[in-house]
């Protein structure tokens, strides 16, 4: 069956570390997100890309970048970690093909920054 | 812009009795509307969605959801809930960027 994973689930960081959440699809799906979720803001777009060599930043950039090389893969890179970027992180991906914007998410990594 | 208001933060129900949640969107066109539901620790996970035609959805585990444009609202119900229906619930709508804009939740407690 198809999937997409996220690796590692929880991770520990100390600030100004970089740290790189894995994400990665068997979908083949051309669209991938990732959003981070936080008390009482539910979720929210930090960066997505519509296919290999496109991103594009969303709602909370600041302080992450992605890249993507192949259909199966974005990694999310915190340049130097910071307390505030302690959440719970989530990877979709959607079909292009698919109008309805249905996404398909992955099990979230915990991310703590100390 | 885009935006999607959940009222309720938290919802208590006994068991065996009826759910609705509320969502609230705003959208210029026709929205594309979801629902999922997100269990302690884990990922999201799609109840139901509407894209067009009928305006009431069923989804999976016994839910359903009716999308009424005058009101911009697109509610989720369930006639029984069940203690395993604990869990988080988040409304969302298509955005502009092929991504999703979620409304902040409503956390469903179930007593027994």
């Amino acid at each position: 069956d198809a999937e997409i994973t996220q690796s590692p689930r929880h991770k520990i960081t100390e600030t100004g570390r970089q740290v790189t959440l894995a994400c990665h699809q068997t979908w083949n799906h051309n669209n991938m997100f990732w959003y981070r979720q936080d008390l009482g803001h539910g979720l929210r777009l930090i960066h997505y890309s519509y296919g290999v060599q496109d991103t594009n930043k969303g709602e909370v950039s600041d302080g992450y970048s992605v890249s993507r090389s192949n259909t199966e893969d974005l990694p999310l890179t915190l340049e130097s970690a910071a307390s505030s970027q302690t959440s719970v992180y989530f990877c979709a991906s959607s079909d292009r093909q698919d109008r309805s914007n249905e996404q398909f998410f992955g099990p979230g990594t915990r991310l703590t920054v100390l | 812009a885009q935006s999607v208001t959940q009222p309720d933060i938290h919802i208590t129900v006994s068991e065996g009795a009826s759910l609705e949640l509320r969502c609230n969107y705003s959208y210029g066109a026709t929205p594309y509307l979801f629902w999922y539901v997100q269990s302690p620790g884990q990922g999201l996970q799609l109840l139901l969605k509407y894209f067009s035609g009928d305006t009431l959805v069923q989804g999976i585990k016994g839910f359903e959801a009716e999308f009424k444009r005058s009101q911009s609202s697109f509610n989720l119900r369930k006639p029984s809930v069940h203690w395993s229906d604990a869990a988080e619930y988040f409304c969302a709508v298509g955005g502009s960027q092929g991504n999703l804009i979620f409304g902040k939740g409503t956390k469903l407690s179930v007593k027994p």
